[in-house]
């Protein structure tokens, strides 16, 4: 049974704070990626990495940074927390190019106070 | 510029009825389409996908059509079950391009008893 596990289903930050997400595959997946779910909005990708200690940014990036130094692990890092950050954070794995077996964690609901 | 456009965001049926969910895309290079399903508080799932080279593809109660010239696709789910409810996404990608998956905003599918 595939899976991607996130650290946290729910966090409450202060604006200010540094703030780490963790994300873990347990398939082998060369691809990680990082996307933010807002109402209206949709699935939008913020980094992902094709492997360890590559990343590539996606349409959204400013404001976080990401971290990738084993391949079961990507993490999400927003260096200052800001109110509009608060989000779904979804991780999700694939190997490469297999694009109708891209698996998804539960995602973390962050709040930014 | 959005690539990959779903401009319903919510539609209501009755269950036992045909639920047909839409999808424009614009970028022509995109020769490959999923649609993925996603309950509240969890990660979305995979559920069906076509390769351009094909105009339809079915599995079980869910079927995609692809309509090229129109740049446009559309899942249909026959029949209807309340237990379809959820909020469903478009997304198309470049094979041997990106290794990013493009995703639509979203489709809220409600079914009613």
């Amino acid at each position: 049974d595939v899976k991607v596990t996130q650290s946290s289903r729910y966090l409450v930050k202060r604006t200010g704070e540094k703030v780490f997400l963790e994300c873990v595959q347990d398939m082998d997946h060369e691809n990680m990626f990082w996307y933010r779910q807002d109402p209206g909005l949709g699935l939008r990708l913020i980094y992902f990495s094709y492997d360890v200690k590559m990343k590539e940014k996606g349409d959204i990036p400013e404001g976080y940074s990401v971290s990738r130094e084993k391949k079961e692990r990507f993490s999400l890092i927003l260096e200052s927390a800001s109110t509009n950050q608060t989000s779904m954070y979804l991780c999700a794995s694939r190997q490469e190019m297999k694009w109708n077996e891209q698996y998804f964690g539960p995602g973390t609901r962050l709040t930014v106070t | 510029d959005q690539q990959v456009k779903q401009n319903s965001p919510s539609l209501s049926v009755q269950e036992g009825r045909i639920s047909i969910l839409n999808c424009d895309y614009t970028n022509s290079m995109f020769d490959y389409f999923l649609w993925y399903k996603k309950y509240p508080a969890e990660g979305p799932t995979f559920l069906i996908s076509i390769s351009s080279i094909k105009d339809k593809n079915e599995d079980g109660r869910f079927t995609v059509f692809l309509n090229k010239s129109a740049k446009h696709l559309s899942l249909h789910i026959v029949p209807s079950q309340p237990g379809d409810s959820a909020v469903y996404f478009c997304a198309g990608v470049t094979q041997g391009g990106s290794e990013k998956l493009v995703f639509g905003k979203g489709t809220k599918l409600t079914v009613n008893p």
